[in-house]
C-alpha cells in the first residue's frame, strides 16, 4: 500500500518568513495530493490540493508543487502569519479508487 | 464549517462499555469515510462507504468495531467493549472530488 513520509515534524518561523513542508510517497499510481491544516481540537481542513496532471498550484499565499518522477510534493506558505500556526498534513491517494494515506504531520509555529 | 457534522464532540466512557458515534455528511456526497487519529499522528483509515454499501475495512477495524450507513445518508460507528487503546479522535469525512472532514469525536476510555 501507499506510504507517505513528511518532513520536518516541527517548523518554527518568524512572522513574514516563508515555510516549506515536504512529503514523499511510494505508490507511483497515486494521482491526488491534498494538504490539510488542523488546529487544536478540530478536524483537518482542506487548504489546497494538486492532481498529477499539473506541477504547481497557487492560492494566494499558499502553493503546492509536485514532482511525479521523484515522487515528491511540497507545501509553500509565504508571508506567514501567527494564524498559520497549526499542524499540517499531506496525503496521497488514487483519486476515486483508494483512500487517503496521510503523513505524520508538521507542527508549524509562527512567532510574531 | 465544512458541512460534515459529528456527534458527540467528546465522549468519556468506562472500559468495557459500548459507544456509538454519528456522522452527518454533506448531503450530495456519496462517499463517506471513518478515520482514527491518535496524538501526534495523521488520520488512519478505518472504513469507507459508497452510498449504503461498506466497500472497504482496514485491518485496524477489529471485530469490536462496526459501522453502518443506512439509506446512504448519516453513518454510525459503534465500538463494543471499549479498551483504553481505543482512546483517540474519530473523524468522519465525506467526499465528492475532495474529502471534507468533520470536527471529530474525541473518545476517552477510562
Amino acid at each position: 500500500g501507499e506510504n507517505v513520509e513528511q518532513h520536518p515534524s516541527t517548523l518554527s518561523v518568524q512572522e513574514g518568513d516563508s515555510a516549506v513542508i515536504k512529503c514523499t510517497y511510494s505508490d507511483s499510481a497515486s494521482n491526488y495530493f491534498p494538504w490539510y491544516k488542523q488546529e487544536l481540537g478540530k478536524g483537518p481542513q482542506l487548504i489546497i490540493d494538486i492532481r498529477s496532471n499539473v506541477g504547481e498550484k497557487k492560492d494566494q499565499r499558499i502553493a503546492v508543487t509536485l514532482n511525479k518522477t521523484a515522487k515528491h510534493f511540497s507545501l509553500h506558505i509565504t508571508e506567514t502569519q501567527p494564524e498559520d500556526s497549526a499542524v499540517y498534513f499531506c496525503a496521497a491517494s488514487i483519486s476515486g479508487y483508494s483512500t487517503l494515506t496521510f503523513g505524520k504531520g508538521t507542527m508549524l509555529l509562527v512567532s510574531p | 464549517d465544512t458541512g460534515v457534522s459529528q456527534n458527540p464532540r467528546h465522549k468519556i466512557t468506562k472500559r468495557g462499555q459500548n459507544v456509538t458515534f454519528r456522522c452527518d455528511p454533506i448531503s450530495e456526497h456519496n462517499r463517506l469515510y471513518w478515520y482514527r487519529q491518535t496524538l501526534g499522528q495523521g488520520p488512519e483509515f478505518l472504513t469507507y462507504f459508497q452510498n449504503e454499501a461498506q466497500l472497504e475495512k482496514s485491518r485496524l477495524l477489529s471485530d469490536r468495531f462496526s459501522a453502518e450507513r443506512p439509506k446512504g445518508s448519516f453513518s454510525t460507528l459503534e465500538i463494543q467493549r471499549t479498551e483504553q487503546g481505543d482512546s483517540a479522535m474519530y473523524l468522519c469525512a465525506s467526499e465528492d472530488t475532495e474529502a471534507f472532514f468533520g470536527q471529530g469525536t474525541r473518545l476517552t476510555v477510562v
